[in-house]
């Protein structure tokens, strides 16, 4: 049972505009919520987090955006550069559980 | 100086083969773990130990068998492998078991079994 989706695959973007990455998530136990980066033949990297009593949490080019109600989340990334082309996937977890759920990624692409 | 790094990061095998992954952290952390992510994408967690002693095990069968000689290496050994195992495999750590702790992975292993 997927709990976390990711439903566009990919994005392609201009480079200098907003990407806007997107994931939903069906398990409302979820409290935490985190954003990883991967490019090919690495591991994903950590890149933001945000906890369930935020809705906004921002970091440099790097926002993420979090809607309890519609179980919701948002990453935005302003102005793009094609240095962010990379996979991106989203995680959440419950506190006091013993899991990490994660989406199937995002291939962004940055044209420059 | 790589912080999680795994080897081998590519290991192509015969079906019924056995074959071990290893992985070292330099981080000082105390949790290490196992991820798969297979043909779809998924990333799903098969094992954490926590200070070399096991935490999680997710349903994974019993011939994927993880051992932990201290806390900066865990290993996985993988006995008669079958094609369903072909999988990226990747190690990382985090310096707490708690599952919103921002975690730290290597580069992966990328398992083809024929």
């Amino acid at each position: 049972d997927q709990q976390v989706k990711q439903n566009s695959p990919s994005l392609s973007v201009q480079e200098g505009r907003i990407s806007i990455l997107n994931c939903d998530y069906t398990n409302s136990m979820f409290d935490y919520f985190l954003w990883y980066k991967k490019y090919p033949a690495e591991g994903p990297t950590f890149l933001i987090s945000i906890s369930s009593i935020k809705d906004k949490n921002e970091d440099g080019r790097f926002t993420v955006f979090l809607n309890k109600s519609a179980k919701h989340l948002s990453l935005h990334i302003v102005p793009s550069q094609p240095g962010d082309s990379a996979v991106y996937f989203c995680a959440a977890s419950a506190t006091g559980a013993n899991n990490l759920f994660f989406g199937t990624g995002t291939r962004l692409t940055v044209i420059p | 100086d790589t912080a999680v790094s795994q080897t081998p990061k590519y290991l192509v095998t015969q079906m019924g083969n056995d074959k071990s992954i290893k992985c070292e952290q330099n981080l000082g952390h105390d949790t290490m773990y196992w991820y798969k992510q297979d043909s779809k994408k998924f990333l799903k967690i098969m094992f954490s130990y926590n200070n070399k002693e096991l935490i999680i095990n997710e349903t994974v069968p019993n011939r994927f068998s993880p051992k932990s000689p201290d806390k900066a290496h865990l290993n996985l050994h993988i006995n008669s492998l079958e094609l369903g195992d072909s999988a990226v495999y990747f190690c990382a750590s985090s310096a707490t078991p708690d599952m919103g702790e921002k975690l730290f992975f290597g580069s992966g292993t990328q398992l083809s079994v024929l």
